[in-house]
């Protein structure tokens, strides 16, 4: 089935400083999502990307299918930011959402 | 907007006791979602329906089961809980079937302890 890898693992930002996520996918993809899941627990639906860019405040996507990646740019970070970023993914040949492990994002005062 | 609601935030239950969690959603979607959520594995999909008493096998079923008699309605059931099911469970649904190209909204999650 398709893979889906994301990167860094990690990101530690000071407020207001800018950032990148990365998700590579194995597989052409007819729907991919960006969740962010805040320190209770609760995934929040980001974007619906499966390819092209979208922005939304201070948050925007971009998914290059042919080239098998999406990118989360999130500006001005705030503090409010901080928790764990998935990427997910369904390629053509099934039904299944397939998660990326997340990378989890720090934001300080 | 859609909600997704679950019937408890935290649960805390003994071994071999039958455990149910509910999912419920008001957006009259079609396909519902049970996953289950660890440190290091990342989501893991249990089971799914895409139709009222419809269901089909995730990535991890054994020792789950599911029950959709309406179609709001999706509830997860560990016939005797171990102490390896200890986790997040995540409820979901959507409108269509995700290789249709289509949203998956989430509930808050239940953290449930087996003791």
């Amino acid at each position: 089935g398709i893979q889906v890898e994301q990167s860094p693992p990690d990101l530690i930002l000071q407020e207001g400083a800018n950032s990148t996520l990365r998700c590579n996918f194995s597989d052409s993809v007819n729907n991919l999502q960006w969740f962010h899941q805040n320190p209770w627990g609760q995934l929040i639906n980001l974007f619906y990307i499966p390819s092209g860019t979208k922005q939304n405040g201070r948050l925007s996507a971009t998914t290059v299918a042919t080239e098998r990646y999406s990118l989360l740019y999130i500006s001005s970070s705030q503090t409010t930011d901080s928790g764990v970023y998935f990427c997910a993914a369904v390629s053509y040949n099934t039904d299944k959402l397939i998660f990326g492990t997340g990378t989890r994002l720090q934001v300080f005062p | 907007d859609v909600k997704v609601t679950q019937s408890s935030r935290y649960l805390v239950k003994r071994t071999g006791e039958k455990v149910f969690l509910e999912c419920v959603q008001d957006m009259d979607h079609e396909n519902m979602f049970w996953y289950r959520q660890d440190p290091g594995l990342g989501l893991r999909l249990i089971y799914f329906s895409y139709d009222v008493k419809m269901k089909e096998k995730g990535d991890i079923p054994e020792g789950y089961s599911v029950s959709r008699e309406k179609k709001e309605r999706f509830s997860l059931i560990l016939e005797s809980a171990s102490t390896n099911q200890t986790s997040m469970y995540l409820c979901a649904s959507s409108l269509l079937a995700s290789g249709r190209g289509t949203t998956q909204y989430f509930g808050p999650g239940t953290r449930l302890t087996v003791l």
